[in-house]
């Protein structure tokens, strides 16, 4: 089956700066990867999501870049806020199957 | 849209007792939904996959017998957590996949389930 890796596990940063956090997948043939942030208590909402026939996409502040050939993608959040401040998951899905693969979770702290 | 609604919000009951979690796509159809528990500080695992008319899959490691899943409706799953016990405790939550055609899940608010 597909196995996520999602790191770092916790990232702290001061308002304004850059945010990056990785993920890497096992299966090939995984052709979906949303993001989504989850505030404590509540539940996930996407964020962000990239398929496999594309390799960058933006919405305002954030951006997903996809490698196909290494299997990785990443989030990047530019001009953090401290309403940034929450945990991303990143998640892979296979073509087909619509189970997704979930990370473990990247709690970002942005510091005002 | 495409809102995700959870029923009850929390609950707090004695070991023993079963406890029933609603989950329903409010705006939207959905063949499929996912049930989850997340740990504090923990990543979504996944439980099961409910699909509408047919009995859900189970992860390995999950007991069918304990968690039962019935998806009725195309707008409905239930979770029902039998003869829970504190080690249940937990924040179970549902998703559901549109018919749209893409995977992208619709995460309902959760259920903070307290086995006393």
């Amino acid at each position: 089956g597909e196995n996520v890796e999602q790191h770092p596990s916790t990232l702290s940063v001061q308002e304004g700066d850059s945010a990056v956090i990785k993920c890497t997948y096992s299966d090939s043939a995984s052709n979906y990867f949303p993001w989504y942030k989850q505030e404590l208590g509540k539940r996930p909402q996407l964020i962000i999501d990239i398929r496999s026939n594309v390799g960058e996409k933006k919405d305002q502040r954030i951006a997903v870049t996809l490698n196909k050939t290494a299997k990785h993608f990443s989030l990047h959040i530019t001009e953090t806020q401290p309403e940034d401040s929450a945990v991303y998951f990143c998640a892979a899905t296979s073509g087909g199957s619509y189970i997704p693969t979930f990370g473990r979770g990247t709690s970002l702290i942005v510091h005002p | 849209g495409a809102v995700v609604s959870q029923h009850p919000s929390w609950v707090i009951c004695k070991s023993g007792t079963s406890v029933k979690i609603e989950c329903r796509s409010l705006d939207f159809q959905a063949t499929t939904m996912f049930w989850y528990r997340q740990f504090p500080k923990q990543s979504l695992m996944l439980m099961a996959t409910s699909n509408e008319g047919s009995k859900a899959t189970y992860e390995q490691g999950v007991e069918k017998d304990k968690f039962l899943i019935n998806h009725a409706s195309l707008t409905l799953s239930t979770l029902t957590v039998t003869s829970a016990h504190p080690e249940d405790s937990s924040f179970y939550i549902c998703s559901a996949e549109g018919r749209d055609g893409q995977e992208t899940q619709y995460f309902g608010p959760g259920t903070r389930l307290l086995v006393l």
